[in-house]
């Protein structure tokens, strides 16, 4: 099946520092990959929705200067968490849409990455 | 707005029983749902996916029904292991886009 690897898994910063998280599709091409944002005992909240080649569209409430997206291939999206605080502290998970070899989307299917979670001091 | 209920929050069965988890949406106008795993600090495995136009899906001692008209869901284990161990997320595709909308999940504890 599909796999989609994060980078890293676990990540400890000062507050003030700038953090990346990397999403990976391993063994197919994503041209579309979202991140997820989730609280202990809460659902996985959608931050943004990453389009390889264009400009993230983020959902409501989420600060895009906040939380930089950059989807630059069709296999990475990367997330960076500027000047984190400690609110910023969370799980944060990627998914990618299989398009499949015909290029057509299988909205049907998202690989979902491990997780990283993020612990700011 | 789509929103996504799942009933109970939190659930602990001895190994050996057959248990059912709920999952209720408000909007009845979904592409498919799924049902998920999720390992503490770890990603989601998908379970079952379950078609607007499907009733039921199985997988081994797993079985996820649908009931579109009234918004639920059911996710059904049978002979629960300890291995089944972990928070249970279901989410609705809505048909206008793909984006999925989470429950909250359920906290499955299956004691030895």
């Amino acid at each position: 099946g599909a796999v989609v690897s994060q980078h890293p898994s676990r990540v400890i910063c000062k507050s003030g520092t700038s953090v990346k998280i990397e999403c990976r599709s391993l063994d197919f091409q994503a041209t579309t990959m979202f991140w997820y944002r989730q609280f202990p005992k809460k659902s996985l909240m959608l931050m943004a929705t990453s389009n390889e080649g264009s400009k993230a569209t983020y959902e409501q409430g989420v600060e895009k200067d906040k939380f930089l997206i950059n989807h630059a291939s069709l296999t990475l999206s990367t997330l960076t968490v500027t000047s984190a605080h400690p609110e910023d502290s969370s799980f944060y998970i990627c998914s990618a849409d299989f398009s499949g070899t015909s290029g057509i989307h299988d909205f049907e299917t998202q690989y979902f990455g491990p997780g990283t979670r993020l612990l700011v001091l | 707005k789509q929103e996504v209920t799942q009933i109970p929050a939190a659930l602990s069965v001895p190994e050996g029983e057959n248990l059912v988890l709920n999952c209720s949406f408000t909007d009845s106008a979904i592409y498919n749902l799924q049902w998920f795993r999720q390992d503490p600090g770890k990603g989601l495995t998908s379970l079952l996916l379950i078609q607007s136009s499907q009733r039921e899906q199985t997988s081994g001692r797993l079985n996820a029904s649908l009931d579109k008209s009234s918004g639920r869901s059911t996710l059904y284990i049978a002979a629960s292991q300890p291995g089944d161990s972990a928070t249970y997320l279901c989410a609705v595709r809505g048909v206008s886009n793909y984006q999925l909308i989470w429950g909250a999940g359920t906290k499955l504890i299956i004691k030895p």
